[in-house]
């Protein structure tokens, strides 16, 4: 299996600012065939379902606000909120879809400063 | 509008069986790779297993902690997914999400979207 490990475990950010986490995965999930980063980032607020907000490491899912983003190489991606907003207030989880089983992070938390 | 609508949790004793369901709408349920996610009290996302579509087999995989107990099947007549759970334990103990990892007649891979689970607990 592979595994993915997100740091930190947890952050505080002041409104306005950038969150940064980091998702580190045991072996490439970058397809040589398509050149494809298969990894997703989702956002899990309390009492809620995980929403996803991003997939091909980099592609923003439908409806999600600019303010987030992916980026990554074949192993180490990073997840961005670029001025955090108190609704972003969540535990944020990286998955890896590469091969099954899928398997995700053990999940950041963002709480504000 | 997309619905995915979990039913069937609640308390067992451990060795005990349960079976859920999971409702989808909004979308062709047919066409859909579907699969269960769990999340144990205050901890982090496990997927459990999928089925694919049947027209890409049907077939389905399940992760190892679950592999042999339990079982996944669809009725697309009732756009309805299912997971019996056989000899539960007490580290089966989560809620349990259904989720599409394909819903557009292809195995995409990410899971988008998700119902609101429903929680199962294993205890004597």
């Amino acid at each position: 299996d592979i595994v993915m490990t997100q740091s930190p475990d947890s952050l505080a950010v002041s409104l306005g600012e950038r969150a940064t986490i980091n998702c580190k995965s045991s072996q490439s999930v970058l397809h040589s065939s398509n050149n494809k980063k298969y990894l997703a980032w989702y956002q899990q607020k309390p009492g809620q379902p995980p929403k996803l907000l991003i997939y091909w490491a980099s592609t923003r899912e439908s409806g999600v606000p600019d303010r987030f983003s992916g980026s990554g190489s074949g192993t180490d991606f990073t997840f961005t909120i670029s001025s955090l907003q108190a609704e972003d207030v969540a535990v944020y989880y990286c998955q890896q879809y590469y091969i099954t089983p899928p398997t995700f992070g053990q999940g950041t938390k963002v709480e504000i400063k | 509008e997309v619905q995915l609508v979990e039913s069937g949790g609640g308390l067992v004793e451990p060795g005990g069986s349960l079976r859920l369901s999971c409702v989808v709408s909004g979308f062709s349920f047919n066409d859909a790779w579907m699969s269960w996610v769990r999340q144990a009290p205050g901890k982090g996302l496990e997927w459990v297993g999928r089925i694919k579509k049947k027209s890409d087999g049907g077939t389905t995989d399940y992760a190892a902690p679950v592999k042999g107990r339990f079982l996944i099947s669809r009725d697309d007549s009732k756009n309805t997914l299912y997971l019996q759970m056989n000899s539960l334990k007490t580290e089966d103990t989560a809620k349990y999400y259904c989720a599409t990892d394909g819903n557009s007649g292809w195995y995409e891979g990410w899971f988008d979207p998700w119902g609101q689970g429903t929680l199962v607990t294993v205890s004597s």
